[in-house]
């Protein structure tokens, strides 16, 4: 079965450039997460997007964007990179419906390792 | 707010020994989700289980066994008979709906389980 896939797998860069990381979900699903996952940290929510509309948004720095783009991918923007940006990005994806009394399934890529000198 | 504890940092057992692992969580929603993730060295998260507020009935799966307590928000894990590729961090999350019914996962910050032959 098709899973998420992100590529690149592993990303480095020096500080003050610019990253971008892209998510492509499973088929069909229309929802997107990005987790940021600090060394020897938990996994922290940095936004979602749901039919390519911004759905939650968590602690995403402002030099940070996303997109959901018409096909269901999802791409994360990081400017001006810091030394805490070296982390490692997890991606998940889900079937939409977002009623208060529905859960949908998460399903995580492999991640990216972006490691920033 | 929603809150995950994982008071155990790490934990050292030798193969074969039973290992429980601690999660306590909060939440106002009458309706959420709990999880357990294991993540091995390589990085990848691998989902385990999840249980709806609904269901207190304890899960058992091979060795792997799950107690969930609502009188005292608590969803504990044990492995019995414990081997060396249990070897991992394991994170217990908590997902709404929250508001807005979005389904953001909130991690716990992780024990580090070290099986030693």
């Amino acid at each position: 079965a098709a899973g998420v896939i992100q590529s690149p797998r592993h990303l480095i860069k020096e500080k003050r450039e610019t990253a971008t990381l892209k998510c492509y979900p499973i088929p069909r699903h229309d929802t997107v997460y990005w987790y940021q996952q600090g060394p020897g940290q938990d996994p922290q929510f940095l936004i979602s997007f749901y039919e390519k509309m911004q759905s939650d948004k968590g602690s995403i720095p402002d030099r940070f964007s996303a997109q959901q783009f018409s096909d269901y991918h999802s791409e994360l923007n990081m400017s001006s990179l810091e030394l805490g940006d070296s982390a490692l990005y997890f991606c998940a994806s889900s079937l939409g419906g977002q009623g208060a009394s529905s859960y949908n399934e998460q399903f995580f890529g492999p991640g990216t390792r972006l490691t920033v000198l | 707010a929603q809150k995950v504890t994982q008071a155990q940092t790490e934990i050292s057992v030798v193969e074969k020994e039973d290992v429980t692992l601690d999660c306590v969580y909060e939440t106002r929603d009458t309706t959420y989700y709990l999880f357990w993730y294991k993540q091995p060295p390589s990085g990848e998260l691998v989902f385990l289980i999840r249980r709806n507020s609904f269901d207190e009935q304890n899960e058992i799966s091979g060795r792997y066994s799950w107690n969930f307590q609502k009188s005292t928000s608590s969803f504990n894990f044990t492995i019995t008979a414990s081997q060396v590729v249990d070897s991992a961090v394991y994170f217990c999350a908590l997902s709404g709906p929250f508001s807005g019914g979005y389904n953001k996962l909130i991690f716990g910050a992780g024990t580090r389980l070290a099986v030693h032959p």
